[in-house]
């Protein structure tokens, strides 16, 4: 399976862009790379996902690199509420099974 | 209605007790995954059925029986348990189309066990 790495953790201010970057370097051409995230005492959260071409949505956008080795997700105006943590999977887009495989994530804190 | 529902939201159980956990979703998904999770650590995969069918067991212990009893149903037979079972234990669904890496997946708030 192919294999994600993010930052353990990154802080923000209030109001203000966040990037989250994630790397997936030995992703395959057929890979979804796909965003969740988790806010406490809660489950996971879809948030966006993306194949080759970056991607908008009401939550977030997502930007995947043109060699698909990497990609960040952009959260325009960070709020409280963001603060959580973000997990990026890479998904085959056809399989006989679903194993879907979180890595560590980024935990994100956002400061007021 | 795009909801798991998961329950008991907290279960407390001794090491000889049998519980079940159990989840519910109604969106037509035939994809259904239960992970367990630990205090500060990532979910883990546990087991996957596709089509009411066990397609994935990653290596977990007997002591935990997963059952799919039909396409909306999802349950996890616990018996014997240890204090280190103790952990958030997640339901989660998505649609099983061929393009399956495409599709969302959509997960219960947990159930909290407890094992003392």
């Amino acid at each position: 399976d192919a294999k994600t790495t993010q930052p353990n953790s990154m802080e923000s201010n209030e109001e203000e862009p966040v990037h989250l970057p994630c790397n997936h370097s030995t992703i395959s051409g057929t890979d979804y790379i796909h965003w969740y995230r988790q806010l406490p005492s809660q489950g996971p959260e879809y948030v966006i996902h993306g194949l080759t071409s970056n991607v908008n949505n009401r939550m977030a956008s997502l930007a995947i690199a043109e060699d698909r080795k990497s990609s960040t997700l952009i959260l325009h105006r960070a709020t409280l509420r963001d603060a959580a943590v973000y997990y990026c999977i890479l998904r085959e887009l056809k399989t006989s099974y679903d194993k879907v495989i979180f890595g560590p994530g980024t935990s994100l804190s956002v400061i007021p | 209605d795009t909801e798991v529902t998961q329950t008991p939201k907290h279960l407390v159980m001794g090491m000889t007790n049998k519980k079940s956990l159990k989840c519910e979703q109604h969106m037509g998904h035939r994809a259904m995954y239960w992970y367990k999770q630990k205090a500060k650590k990532p979910p883990e995969l546990m087991f996957v059925y596709s089509y009411e069918k066990l397609s994935i067991n990653e290596s977990v212990p007997s002591r935990f029986s997963p059952e799919c009893p039909n396409s909306s149903l999802l349950n996890l037979h616990l018996h014997a348990l240890q204090p280190e079972d103790s952990a958030l234990y997640l339901c989660a669904s998505s649609q099983q189309t061929g393009r399956r890496g495409g599709n969302t997946i959509y997960f219960g708030e947990g159930s909290w066990l407890t094992v003392v």
